[in-house]
């Protein structure tokens, strides 16, 4: 299994630039997530999905996009980069709701907006 | 809002000696997991141990163990034999209290150890 998978690794913005992140899993997990991660603060969620149609916002949602049409992929959008979105960003699935079971987490994409 | 609180910021241990790493929390849920990330330099988030909340006896994986005080709402980690391989950020992580929302984590704890 590949588990989940980010992509890219690493990712440089212009300002006002749009982009994709994208994440895959391949353990059939209802549950996925994303993330960021800045120094100090910790995991700080941005959106969910609880299944393939349907997600929610978390507590860093702005500026930010998802979609969720099949279970595997859960791509996030920058919409118009800022330099506030410079940050790494994890992607996150799980069998069934996560505070149950164990988080999988993708490697991460550092994004660096200019 | 809710919070995990992990009180240190960074944490230093000798290598071969233990230490404590604290989290406390105010899930209002009643049977839940606790647990503990640790991230490496590579970046990748690695689950060090979990603790379900309706059972009494503390977590062990190797040389990792937990100190679980539910009434308290309290999820230490505890690391003995310190490796120089544990130097990592450490996350405490937790389920939110409401609906279907994921973990939420605490800010994590530095660990360097010295050789």
């Amino acid at each position: 299994n590949a588990g989940v998978t980010q992509t890219p690794k690493f990712q440089v913005l212009k300002t006002g630039q749009s982009m994709t992140l994208q994440c895959a899993q391949d353990m059939n997990h209802e549950y996925m997530s994303w993330y960021r991660q800045d120094p100090g603060m910790g995991l700080r969620l941005i959106h969910y999905s609880v299944g393939a149609g349907i997600t929610d916002q978390g507590e860093v949602p702005n500026g930010y996009n998802v979609s969720r049409s099949t279970t595997e992929d859960f791509p996030l959008r920058l919409l118009s980069a800022a330099p506030s979105q410079t940050s790494v960003y994890f992607c996150a699935s799980s069998y069934s709701r996560a505070a149950i079971l164990e988080a999988f987490f993708g490697q991460g994409t550092r994004l660096t907006v200019v | 809002a809710q919070t995990v609180t992990q009180s240190q910021p960074e944490m230093s241990v000798q290598e071969a000696e233990t230490v404590t790493l604290s989290c406390t929390y105010d899930t209002s849920e009643s049977d839940y997991y606790l647990f503990w990330y640790k991230q490496p330099p590579s970046r990748q988030m690695i689950l060090v141990i979990r603790q379900e909340a309706y059972k009494q006896q503390n977590a062990t994986e190797n040389r990792f163990s937990v100190n679980f005080q539910k009434a308290a709402k309290s999820f230490s980690l505890k690391i003995s034999d310190s490796q120089l391989g544990d130097a990592a950020m450490y996350f405490c992580a937790y389920p939110s209290n409401s609906g279907n929302t994921p973990l939420v984590f605490g800010k994590g704890t530095r660990l360097s150890v010295i050789a």
